[in-house]
């Protein structure tokens, strides 16, 4: 497709469950990025990648989060033993380059019980 | 840290009126700002990019307008439609790459 494509869209799991949230950026966009966003807030930066490094992760919020995108296309934003708290909408965006327009996913909504 | 606030939280106009939609940050030392789009349960769609070096950007009845020294921006739509009802978001980047968000402006425009 030409859009950024994410699965699961939703997503419900128990609390303790790991859980792995999918990214397809859009053909040949080096950059890619996952961000959280909690009911009625906006996003929140979680990670930033280049081709296939990843050159920020400071906003994952602990050690149970963890992303990857191996061959620089695909990502994946895995979460160990999920809480309550990390219940939210998981947007992944990737640009041409930096500093350009960001196109984002329509999101994987994960709902832990 | 950068702190991006949009006031109001929400807002209700009658067709054909003109939205005017505010954001403020807290460090004028930015790269860009965007203004985004976003439909329930759904993504976000970029509708105009301002680089730190410009006043303001324009696409069809989108226009806005960027005072880094206030830490200002205004999203202005002219002559609303139906249509634009959605949840715009203000976005600023303090370096090439992390964007901070403001928590949005939900727009209802009455037919």
């Amino acid at each position: 497709g030409a859009g950024v494509s994410q699965s699961p869209r939703y997503k419900v799991a128990k609390r303790g469950q790991d859980v792995a949230l999918r990214c397809d950026p859009i053909s040949g966009h080096v950059s890619l990025f996952w961000y959280q966003q909690a009911l009625g807030q906006g996003p929140e930066f979680l990670t930033y990648f280049q081709n296939e490094a990843q050159l920020d992760k400071s906003g994952l919020p602990s050690d149970r989060f963890f992303a990857e995108r191996p061959e620089g296309s695909v990502s994946t934003l895995k979460i160990q033993r999920t809480q309550q708290e990390d219940s939210a909408v998981y947007l992944c965006a990737s640009s041409r380059n930096l500093m350009v327009e960001l196109f984002f996913g329509e999101g994987s909504r994960l709902t832990v019980l | 840290k950068q702190e991006v606030t949009q006031i109001p939280a929400a807002l209700s106009v009658p067709e054909g009126e003109n939205l005017v939609l505010n954001c403020s940050f807290t460090d004028s030392a930015i790269y860009n700002l965007q203004w985004f789009r976003q439909d329930p349960g759904k993504g976000l769609t970029s509708l105009l990019l301002i680089q730190s070096s410009q006043r303001e950007q324009t696409s069809g009845r989108l226009n806005a307008s960027l005072d880094k020294s206030s830490g200002r921006s205004t999203l202005y739509i002219a002559a609303s439609q139906p249509g634009d009802s959605a949840t715009y978001l203000c976005a600023v980047s303090s370096n090439d790459y992390k964007l901070s968000f403001g928590a949005g402006t939900t727009v209802t425009v009455r037919a």
